[in-house]
């Protein structure tokens, strides 16, 4: 079965220092890996994917991932931050024949100036 | 429309009570899900819909909970006999064919709150 840890419910940096956002998986195939983030009373919003390719995918508002099959793992990372990046961030993940695209529990991710 | 669209944003109801979702997701979109919320956790599959068919209701926690997309387009969650538990957001996201490698366009979720 499929599944998705993200070890730390909340992390903390200041402005301007690089951020990572730790995630694990667990999959018996090949994984297709998002992160998506969350801000107050809005929905899902999509960061970015990987499915195939370059371990390192770039996506919105300039955060990055790498994945790492032999660590199974996929952290998000960016290398400056903003106070607008605090949110709550998800990753998740998804086989090519299931159809349930199952989500870590969340990171609560905070930027103080 | 331009997202996917949820109504009622809240609603709450008394234990016991019959309530209905709406989703309407993004035009053209043949996949649709609906996935639960609960306080301090990630999304939870629920159902997922390929055009008018449930392609996969294994995530409905038991028989009080109903869904249909009568026409491939709007989305509507029934929850029967309403419970405490139930409290929580209920999200609803699509994509346009419903393969593994796509992201799903999510809504902005409705909070239940079953008194």
């Amino acid at each position: 079965a499929q599944s998705v840890a993200q070890p730390e419910d909340q992390v903390n940096v200041a402005e301007g220092n690089p951020l990572t956002v730790k995630c694990t998986y667990s999959v018996s195939g090949n994984p297709y890996l998002f992160w998506y983030v969350q801000y107050p009373n809005r929905g899902l919003q999509f960061l970015l994917k990987y499915i195939t390719g370059d371990n390192l995918v770039k996506g919105s508002y300039g955060f990055e991932a790498e994945f790492n099959k032999s660590q199974t793992s996929f952290h998000l990372k960016k290398p400056s931050a903003l106070v607008s990046d605090s949110a709550l961030y998800f990753c998740a993940v998804r086989e090519y024949n299931n159809n349930d695209m199952r989500f870590g529990a969340g990171t609560r991710l905070t930027v103080k100036p | 429309g331009a997202g996917v669209s949820q109504t009622p944003s809240n609603k709450v109801t008394e234990k016991g009570k019959y309530v209905e979702l709406r989703c309407d997701p993004i035009s053209g979109h043949t996949a649709l899900y609906w996935y639960r919320q609960s306080l301090g956790q990630g999304p939870e599959f629920l159902i997922y819909f390929q055009g008018t068919g449930a392609a996969d209701d294994s995530g409905l926690p038991n028989d009080r909970f109903f869904a249909v997309r009568p026409e491939g387009s709007v989305s509507t969650l029934k929850i029967q006999r309403t419970e405490r538990g139930d409290s929580a957001v209920y999200l609803c996201a699509s994509s346009f064919t419903g393969g593994a490698r796509e992201k799903l366009f999510f809504g902005s979720g409705t909070q239940l709150s079953v008194l």
